[in-house]
């Protein structure tokens, strides 16, 4: 079992739409990010989290450390944020930060 | 300023044949890392650096061999390449590590391994 579980997989939504992408860890973490990649593209970081809320224009992000659980919402979705988006946690305890990622979830936004 | 560039970022290699893969960052960044990223398996940590002169072992480091001479260069080499190392490469940088700060990627390095 991957410590770090996405759901869902693959999420298909009509441009406009409220988007909701959850991350469950399995262990203690001390900080989260959110990864975007776009179809052959390049990795983005979008947030690193360590507690509470972040917002980045249409993106919000908030993480539960206590009960082991990050969302990433996307308001007004638009086909350009079809992309797979990735969460990665750090348990601690490295000099380097280990991360571990979970195995990413497909958004696919129609116009 | 450009960010974290890795070069180069498509390469079909024959079995046995070695290669270096370049990753740069200009932001003055302490921590990078190589990953490599396969289906199904998501990201995996290859190599990293805390400093210049600096590298450690990830968690598939087994064919691999970096250098990090210089603070804004980090070099991942295959001394013989074999079909299991077919995959996309990332790079990262970060100031802070990945445990406490952002981090930068590059675009990616193609690998192919006949």
């Amino acid at each position: 079992k991957n410590e770090v579980e996405q759901s869902p997989q693959n999420l298909t939504a009509q441009e406009g739409e409220f988007i909701t992408i959850n991350c469950s860890y399995s262990v203690g973490i001390s900080a989260l990010h959110w990864l975007q990649q776009h179809p052959g593209g390049g990795i983005v970081s979008l947030f690193m989290l360590s507690s509470g809320k972040k917002k980045h224009g249409r993106l919000i992000a908030t993480i539960n450390i206590q009960e082991k659980h990050s969302s990433l919402h996307i308001t007004a979705s638009h086909p350009r944020d079809s992309a797979v988006y990735i969460c990665a946690g750090n348990a601690g305890g490295t000099s380097y930060g280990k991360l571990t990622f979970g195995q990413g979830t497909i958004l696919t936004v129609h116009p | 300023n450009a960010g974290v560039t890795q070069t180069p970022k498509f390469r079909v290699l024959k079995t046995g044949q070695s290669m270096t893969l370049l990753c740069a960052q200009d932001m003055n960044h302490e921590y990078m890392y190589w990953y490599r990223q396969d289906p199904g398996m998501g990201l995996r940590l290859i190599h990293y650096s805390v400093g210049e002169g600096t590298t450690a072992k990830g968690e598939v480091p087994d064919g691999y061999n970096v250098s990090r001479l210089k603070k804004q260069n980090f070099l991942l080499g295959l001394e013989s390449a074999a079909p299991s190392q077919t995959s996309v490469y990332f790079c990262a940088s970060s100031y802070y590590g990945a445990g406490t700060g952002e981090l930068f990627f590059g675009e990616g390095s193609r690998l192919t391994v006949l």
